[in-house]
């Protein structure tokens, strides 16, 4: 059974810091990872999707990275803000979504 | 329609009752997906539909959950004899096709607590 593990539970930086958040997975068969963020009381807003086949996407001031073989993704965040302050969540699918507990993650003004 | 859209937004029942928990997907998208979320926790998978038929059930707990999606839009998650142990965030989600190449979009969930 695939276990996903993100790593730290939650982190508070002050703002303009870059950081690192860090999910790990136990099955490498995985169609796609995917990084969503969580706004207290809502719902999930996916915020990079990788592939299998890639390793790594950008947005904006978002990068993902996918290491496969090692079971490792990692979401880098330049020049966090005070709007970056929520719940980021990592998934991976093979067959079907498996979610980790996600980072909480607040940025001080 | 915007996007997933879900009632109602809150729900509270009496233990042993039975709550229905529905879901309008984004028009065109055939890939429908249910999860429960409890406090502190990533969300769990519990079932997929594909078009009308459930494509994979393995999540669902147990024999008191059901979902239906009879015209391939609309879904609902039907709890029999709910028990406080189901008090939990149940989030919906589509793609349009599935998730393996296409991103889910989410609702914002339906906050059930049984009594």
């Amino acid at each position: 059974k695939q276990e996903v593990t993100q790593i730290p539970a939650a982190l508070s930086v002050p703002e303009g810091e870059n950081l690192v958040l860090n999910c790990s997975f136990t099955d490498s068969a995985i169609y796609n990872l995917q990084w969503f963020r969580q706004d207290p009381g809502k719902g999930l807003t996916s915020l990079l999707l990788i592939q299998s086949s890639q390793r790594e996407q950008t947005s904006g001031r978002l990068n993902a990275s996918l290491d496969k073989s090692s079971g490792r993704s990692t979401l880098y965040i330049a020049a966090s803000q005070p709007g970056d302050s929520a719940t980021y969540l990592c998934a991976v699918d093979n067959n079907d979504m498996r979610f980790g507990a996600g980072t909480r993650l607040t940025v001080k003004p | 329609g915007a996007g997933v859209s879900q009632t109602p937004s809150n729900k509270v029942t009496e233990k042993g009752k039975y709550v229905e928990l529905r879901c309008d997907p984004i028009s065109g998208h055939t890939a429908l997906y249910w999860y429960r979320q409890s406090l502190g926790q990533g969300p769990e998978f519990l079932i997929y539909f594909q078009g009308t038929g459930a494509a994979d059930d393995s999540g669902l707990p147990n024999d008191r959950f059901f979902a239906v999606r009879p015209e391939g839009s609309v879904s609902t998650l039907k709890i029999q004899r709910t028990e406080r142990g189901d008090s939990a965030v149940y989030l919906c989600a589509s793609s349009l096709r599935d998730s393996s190449t296409d991103t889910q979009y989410f609702g914002p969930g339906t906050r059930l607590t049984v009594l």
